[in-house]
């Protein structure tokens, strides 16, 4: 597996408070990317990460936010969780060179439970 | 954007058997499109990638089919195993675009 890490793997927190997971890489590559799964659903783009400081909403990027301050980090944030964000997160990364598409690793997952 | 549709939701098949799963998507733009398995607790991993520039590609028991007439694209799985039983996810993209996903497939495989 590619160097990708995330944490926590698993945590359980209630309506309304605050929850950041954090991604790391040590890869150095440049993109940097989060998905929700949830059944029947696939896998969706919250939010992804095109270097430091530049990031870009995906297709549910409502409720969430992210920051990237270092190459090997992308921080996930719920500002007020809830319980339709109940998911599996998983963190992704890839590098685009000569305009062509590289393989996107993904990291192991986090299970967050909002009751 | 982009939207990929994947079919059959749940696949069957007998040990020895074939599997096949197809997708279509709906922007031309896109010329990249990976294939990934996912085992139950575990992440998605790459198992097969085409981009737009050949028609077929083959790994062993595994081959993806591109139509970019048509815009589908398939997996074929030849004398499936029960290991190769999970969840398979095509996506495409664009250049310069993140992937998008269908909603997968789960491959049961029964000895």
């Amino acid at each position: 597996d590619a160097g990708i890490t995330q944490s926590p793997r698993h945590k359980v927190t209630e309506t309304g408070t605050p929850v950041t997971l954090r991604c790391h890489q040590t890869e150095n590559h440049r993109y940097m990317y989060w998905y929700r799964q949830d059944p029947g659903h696939g896998l969706r783009l919250i939010h992804y990460s095109y270097g430091v400081k530049d990031t870009d909403k995906g297709e549910v990027s409502d409720g969430y936010s992210v920051s990237r301050s270092k190459t090997e980090d992308f921080l996930l944030t719920l500002e007020s969780a809830t319980s339709s964000q109940t998911s599996v997160y998983f963190c992704a990364i890839s590098e685009i060179l000569a305009g062509r598409y590289n393989e996107q690793f993904f990291g192991p997952g986090t299970r967050l439970t909002v009751l | 954007g982009e939207n990929v549709e994947q079919h059959p939701s749940t696949l069957s098949v007998q040990e020895g058997d074939s599997a096949v799963i197809k997708c279509t998507y709906s922007d031309s733009a896109s010329n990249y499109f990976p294939w990934y398995k996912q085992e139950l607790g575990k992440r998605p991993q790459l198992i097969i990638d085409i981009r737009s520039n050949v028609g077929e590609k083959k790994d062993q028991r595994i081959a993806v089919t591109l139509n970019k007439t048509a815009k589908h694209f398939s997996l074929h799985i030849t004398e499936t195993q029960p290991e190769d039983s999970a969840v398979y996810f095509c996506a495409a993209s664009a250049p310069g675009y993140a992937l998008n996903f269908g909603k997968g497939t789960s491959l049961l495989v029964t000895p």
